[in-house]
Parts: C-alpha cells; sequence; structure tokens
C-alpha cells in the first residue's frame, strides 16, 4: 500500500529535550515536506526537499532541521524544542518525475507534539 | 514570495446548499492551486485541483474555478451532504515547484 508514515504520533516532551520525528515514503517520491499546523493558520511549510541531499527552507524553519540521506526517509530534528513549537505536525510526498502528476501531495497520518 | 488568502473562515450551510470558497494569491507565477479536505483528526487530502491553463474543473459535485487575471479561484461544492463537514484548505505553487503556500482555512458545517 503506498503511504507516508510518521513516527511517533504522539510526543509529549520537555523543553530543550532533542527529538527526532521520523517520515518515511513508500512511493519512491523525489518532493518531501514538512508542515506545521496550528490553529487559524493552516499548514505552514518548514522544509522541503527536491531529492536525496537536497534541502531548503521553508516559510518557518526556525529551530528545526531536517536531513535527506535516502529518497524514502525525510526526518525532523528538533534539536532544542520550546513550548512555541507545540504543533500538529504532517510529513507529506510527492511525485515531480516526468510522466506522472508531479504536484500532488500524500500527507502522513500527523504527529501531535506538546513541549512543556 | 506567495501570499494566499481565504474565506470565509467558517461557513455553515443547510445539507443540500451550495459552498463556495474563496482563495486569493498573490504571485501572478503560480501555476497550480489544489483544494485540500481534511476531516476532523485526520490528515489533509487532495480533493481537487486545477493547474493555470485551466479556468473550471468538476468532478461530480465539486468544482474549481480559477481566474488569473484577478488572482482568485473558487471551490464550489453543490448539493452539500454531512460528510462534506470538514476544514478546507486551498494552496498555490509557484511554477518553479518548491514551496506550497496554504490557505488559513475554512470550516465548513453542513446542518442535516
Amino acid at each position: 500500500e503506498a503511504q507516508v508514515t510518521q513516527n511517533p504520533r504522539y510526543l509529549i516532551t520537555v523543553t530543550g529535550k532533542k527529538l527526532t520525528v521520523t517520515c518515511s515514503q513508500n512511493m519512491n517520491h523525489e518532493y518531501m515536506s514538512w508542515y506545521r499546523q496550528d490553529p487559524g493558520l493552516g499548514l505552514r511549510q518548514i522544509y522541503y526537499s527536491m531529492n536525496v541531499e537536497v534541502t531548503d527552507k521553508g516559510d518557518v524553519p526556525e529551530g528545526y532541521k531536517v536531513s535527506r540521506k535516502e529518497k524514502r526517509n525525510f526526518p525532523l530534528i528538533l534539536e532544542s524544542p520550546s513550548p512555541n513549537q507545540t504543533s500538529l505536525y504532517f510529513c507529506a510526498s510527492s511525485p515531480i518525475s516526468e510522466g506522472t502528476d508531479p504536484y500532488e501531495q500524500y500527507f502522513g497520518p500527523g504527529t501531535r507534539l506538546t513541549v512543556t | 514570495g506567495e501570499n494566499v488568502e481565504q474565506h470565509p473562515s467558517t461557513l455553515s450551510v443547510q445539507e443540500g446548499d451550495s459552498a463556495v470558497i474563496k482563495c486569493t494569491y498573490s504571485d501572478s507565477a503560480s501555476n497550480y492551486f489544489p483544494w485540500y479536505k481534511q476531516e476532523l483528526g485526520k490528515r489533509p487530502q487532495l480533493i481537487i485541483d486545477i493547474r493555470s491553463n485551466v479556468g473550471e474543473k468538476k468532478d461530480q459535485r465539486i468544482a474549481v474555478t480559477l481566474n488569473k487575471t484577478a488572482k482568485h479561484f473558487s471551490l464550489h461544492i453543490t448539493e452539500t451532504q454531512p460528510e462534506d463537514s470538514a476544514v478546507y484548505f486551498c494552496a498555490a505553487l509557484p511554477f518553479n515547484f518548491n514551496k506550497f503556500y496554504f490557505g488559513s482555512g475554512t470550516k465548513l458545517n453542513v446542518k442535516p
């Protein structure tokens, strides 16, 4: 089954404790992205990756890091989480190769993060 | 960068009525405009999209229209049903395909 998976789905942590949220897709998509969703603000892009070893900042990258060492994985790293990073996080992937619809994004199930 | 504004933020309609959600964008280079539906506690899912070379697209009860000159696009849902109740997001993608810009969302409530 074609899917995007995220882990963990729920996480409660304390300020300053480094954490990683994993994202994996099995559709061989080139494009992957991380969003955060906050009430009234919609989905805001944190980082995106056009392919392996190619990453770039979205609109709200401060406090986050990403890496793309393999095509299928795109982990989100919070080196020193703060309470303002409490949010719902979504990973997404999209194909951009020739011959396919290059634009549809497939979202993961979401990770609800609480930083106290 | 691109700026996408979405209205209204909440919309309540009677079952069977039509619902219209509007979005405006600022970057004339944007050429792809998807609409996502997000049910409570679920992930966003694409319901319809339109490219800048098309003015209108329809899929059963859902349609999207695009006015490139005015830089706005709209989602139209006809014969609404309670299962249409969800949050709807519009988005815009510039032609160089990197960042997706989302609207702030519209919470649609369809009353039986």
